[in-house]
């Protein structure tokens, strides 16, 4: 059973594309999140939906635009990729907006060619 | 929130205890000390947390000095498996629009068969 799962893996794709990036926990948690961690491994926060309401949005380019159907889920579409979208993104949840006990994915490897 | 310094990396034989050092010494009087690690290719995963108090669990246990202004994450019996970058992170509770975890440099410690 996992608990934080994201698809797919690995997404190789040219600049100008549009692309999704899918997360799912099945821990009942409340919060959910989406990091971006460069090449220099540095991991930074991006997004935090809380009951599918946007509570944290980093400064990160409009291109970037995360969308939650449900408490469950939270999706990350990015329009027209550029080289430098080429991270690992990883998503995360927590029982609430204000625990910082996170349970993390293991990370979708975008490669933007 | 309060900031921290970490040694960038740590070697320790295996089966010997890992002791990780974290400085932080403007930490303030409600601010929580978080540890995480990132094993290679793998989201970060939460470790264990303190305000002042030592705390242990299943994986690790934490000292906190009496003034709070660092502390050590003791894993009692390293394995080959806790090699990772582990990251200490100071976080007031969440508030004032203020929710994110953020990740430094952190350690990386090396297990030596």
């Amino acid at each position: 059973d996992t608990a934080v799962s994201q698809t797919p893996k690995y997404l190789v794709t040219q600049m100008g594309n549009d692309k999704s990036i899918k997360c799912e926990q099945n821990l009942g948690h409340d919060t959910m999140y989406w990091y971006k961690q460069d090449s220099k491994k540095f991991l930074k926060i991006m997004f935090s939906y809380n009951n599918k309401e946007l509570i944290i949005n980093e400064t990160v380019p409009n291109r970037f635009s995360p969308k939650s159907p449900d408490k469950a889920h939270l999706n990350l579409h990015i329009n027209s990729l550029e080289l430098g979208d080429s991270a690992v993104y990883f998503c995360a949840s927590s029982q609430a907006i204000w625990n910082y006990e996170q349970y993390f994915g293991p990370g979708t490897r975008l490669t933007v060619t | 929130d309060a900031k921290t310094t970490q040694p960038p990396s740590m070697d320790c034989a295996e089966g010997r205890a890992a002791n990780l050092p974290c400085n932080h010494s403007t930490i303030s009087g409600n601010e929580y000390v978080y540890w995480y690690r990132q094993i290679h290719s793998q989201g970060p995963q939460y470790i264990i947390h303190g305000l002042k108090n030592n705390e242990t669990n299943e994986m690790a246990s934490l000292i906190i000095t009496e003034d709070r202004k660092s502390s050590t994450l003791i894993l009692p019996h390293a394995t080959l498996r806790d090699t990772a970058v582990y990251y200490c992170i100071v976080r007031a509770p969440a508030g004032a629009g203020s929710y994110q975890l953020t990740f430094g440099k952190g350690t990386k410690l090396s297990v030596i068969p």
